[in-house]
């Protein structure tokens, strides 16, 4: 069965430090890969996203992801976390290829920024 | 830039009584999905749906649970009779077009059951 892992529950780090958020996920093909963020109360805000070809994607608010097939990993790193990307972050899996299926999450990552 | 709509954004209800909670897709998308996500949990998916048909369900989604496509711009999700399980932030996506692998969230209705 599909599954995704997300084996930090919590994540704490200082502003201005780098972050690496984990993802793991267990499919038989190359899925579609996502990092959603969900502050408090709030609706889920895409991050990246990777369905094919570079495997280091880009995404909004200086969030980077590389995918990893070797290692079944599709971690989200920023460079310089700042105080706003306090929030829980998903990871989702959805099948690759033609045709939409459901999306898979992971249990989440919770980010505490320190000043 | 077209996005998922639901109303309410908020919804409290008693025990038992029956709640719709409605979603408007993106225009010329094909495929409707309802997911929910209890409070402090992950995101669960609840059901797909194309072409006016219930295309994959979750163990959630019981005899409580139906969807509904009345128009050609609403998607609906009723829960027959609510229970305080039911309780979540539901959230409504759909996908297609030029799009068709990506699935576009709407902001989420909160339901509280007391």
């Amino acid at each position: 069965a599909q599954s995704v892992t997300q084996p930090d529950i919590h994540i704490t780090v200082s502003e201005g430090a780098s972050l690496e958020l984990r993802c793991n996920y267990s499919y038989g093909a190359t899925p579609y890969l996502f990092w959603y963020v969900q502050s408090p109360g709030q609706g889920l805000q895409l991050l990246l996203k990777y369905f094919s070809g570079d495997t280091l994607v880009q995404g909004i608010k200086g969030f980077e992801a590389e995918f990893k097939r070797s290692q079944s990993s599709f971690n989200l790193r920023k460079p310089s976390v700042h105080w706003s990307d306090a929030a829980e972050y998903f990871c989702a899996v959805a099948p690759g290829g033609s045709g939409t299926y459901k999306y898979i999450f992971g249990t989440g990552t919770r980010l505490k920024v320190l000043a | 830039e077209p996005e998922v709509t639901q109303t309410p954004s908020h919804q409290v209800t008693q025990m038992g009584q029956e709640v719709i909670l409605r979603c408007v897709p993106i225009s010329n998308h094909l495929y409707f999905y309802w997911y929910r996500q209890i409070l402090g949990q992950k995101v669960e998916f609840l059901v797909s749906f194309y072409n006016n048909e219930i295309s994959e369900k979750s163990e959630i989604f019981d005899d409580q649970f139906s969807v509904e496509r009345p128009d050609g711009s609403n998607f609906t999700l009723k829960i027959r009779s609510t229970k305080l399980e039911d309780s979540a932030m539901y959230f409504c996506a759909s996908s297609g077009g030029r799009s068709y692998n990506e699935q576009f969230f709407g902001p989420g209705t909160r339901l509280t059951v007391l």
